[in-house]
């Protein structure tokens, strides 16, 4: 089955403590891409990455990380998480830049403490 | 910078209903618009995407309008069903390939 897979799917820690949210796709697509979504604010990007190796910001990328160093994969790393990171996290992809379809995985809904 | 607004924020309906659901942004230079649908706890679905070179795109009983100069794109939907429920949601790509999204509509269709 075509899908985007987030892990984890919930998440509690403590302000500090360096986490991974990992994003796979199994559609060999291009294009992947993060995002967070918050009561009022609505849904916004943080990182995507056009292809292996080439990522750029969206428009919220303080304090978050990326890398791309395979295809399928698109982890989204925060070195110190603070509780203003509290939110619910979306990955996406789509076959070869934004200009298509973008499939979205399930989001990971992250509490900071 | 772009703004995107969605109105109305919510909407309650009865079976059966025709509707529209409005997407307004400030800024034309777009490369295309995509209406995607929320359900609670869950990821977002695409629904219709339009070129900016479009004006319009239909999907069953969906049909979504693209007006650039405006500013503006309508999500349709005809003979609204209770497994319509959910938050609506429109999406602009820009030319950096970033994407800015509307708020979303939360549309109730009541049997």
């Amino acid at each position: 089955e075509a899908q985007v897979t987030q892990n984890p799917r919930y998440l509690i820690t403590v302000t500090g403590k360096k986490l991974t949210v990992t994003c796979s796709q199994n559609m060999n697509h291009e294009y992947m891409s993060w995002y967070r979504q918050d009561p009022g604010l609505g849904l916004r990007q943080i990182y995507y990455s056009m292809n292996v190796e080439v990522t750029d910001k969206g428009d919220v990328p303080e304090g978050y990380k990326v890398s791309r160093k395979e295809k399928r994969n698109f982890p989204l790393i925060l070195e110190s998480p603070s509780p203003n990171q509290t939110s619910l996290y979306f990955c996406a992809s789509s076959l070869s830049g934004g200009w298509e379809t973008q499939y979205f995985g399930p989001g990971t809904r992250l509490l900071v403490l | 910078k772009q703004e995107v607004t969605q109105i109305p924020a919510a909407l309650s309906v009865p079976e059966g209903e025709n509707l529209v659901l409005n997407c307004s942004f400030t800024d034309s230079a777009i490369y295309n618009l995509q209406w995607f649908r929320q359900d609670p706890g869950k990821g977002l679905t695409s629904l219709l995407l339009i070129q900016s070179s479009q004006r319009e795109q239909t999907s069953g009983r969906l049909n979504a309008s693209l007006d650039k100069s405006s500013g503006r794109s309508t999500l349709y939907i005809a003979a609204s069903q209770p497994g319509d429920s959910a938050t609506y949601l429109c999406a602009l790509l820009l030319y950096g390939q970033n994407f800015v999204f509307g708020p979303g509509t939360r549309l109730s269709v009541l049997p």
